[in-house]
């Protein structure tokens, strides 16, 4: 069965500090991968998406995510981090020939002044 | 605001009770998600509608789950006989065709007392 993880369940950041969040899928066919973002007391939110193309992709809030294939990985990216971005994030991936999404179980970003 | 939304946002029911929670879709959008997420978990698919037709259900969801889209605009997803496993976020996401990004509700939350 497709399966993705997330192996930092949470990570705590001071301000400025770079960070980088681990996620590995498996499913050996063609896959659309996802970051989505649940800020406190909000809903999912897509932080950005790789479906086909340049594999660096980038997201909002300054967030990019570089699709490695042969390792199976998605994983995200951020050079300086903001007390705002504390969140959960969560990997998802899209098996093509269904339309389900697959998450991860998520990562806990605190962000301390 | 045109996003997905859901009602109720709570639910508080004893063991035993029917629930109700329906979901509307960005306008537009024919297809029509439902996910469960339990804390510390990723959302799990439970099943999903292209227009009115269900077209794939989750082992997840019981024969105690039923969900609709009889116009294929909005969803209803109803479980009966509730239990306390049955607890959690109940997420409806939706997007504009297969494969594409699924935007998400705010979810309702179901407590079984």
């Amino acid at each position: 069965a497709q399966s993705v993880s997330q192996h930092n369940h949470h990570v705590i950041l001071s301000e400025a500090a770079s960070l980088e969040l681990g996620c590995n899928y498996s499913y050996g066919g063609t896959v659309n991968l996802f970051w989505y973002v649940q800020y406190p007391g909000q809903h999912l939110q897509l932080l950005l998406k790789y479906f086909s193309g340049d594999p660096l992709v980038k997201g909002i809030k300054g967030f990019e995510a570089e699709f490695i294939k042969s390792k199976f990985s998605f994983n995200l990216r951020k050079p300086s981090v903001q007390w705002s971005d504390t969140a959960e994030y969560f990997c998802a991936v899209n098996v093509l020939n269904t339309d389900k999404l697959i998450f991860g179980t998520g990562t806990r970003l605190q962000v301390f002044p | 605001d045109t996003g997905v939304s859901q009602n109720p946002r709570h639910k508080i029911t004893k063991r035993g009770q029917n629930v109700t929670f329906r979901c509307d879709p960005i306008s537009e959008h024919n297809r029509l998600y439902w996910y469960r997420q339990t804390l510390g978990q990723g959302p799990e698919f439970l099943t999903y509608f292209q227009n009115e037709a269900q077209l794939e259900k989750s082992r997840l969801l019981s024969d105690r789950f039923s969900a609709e889209r009889p116009k294929g605009s909005f969803s209803t997803l109803e479980i009966q006989r509730t239990e306390q496993g049955d607890s959690a976020m109940y997420l409806c996401a939706s997007s504009l065709g297969g494969g594409d990004t699924q935007y998400f509700g705010p979810g309702t939350r179901l407590t079984v007392l």
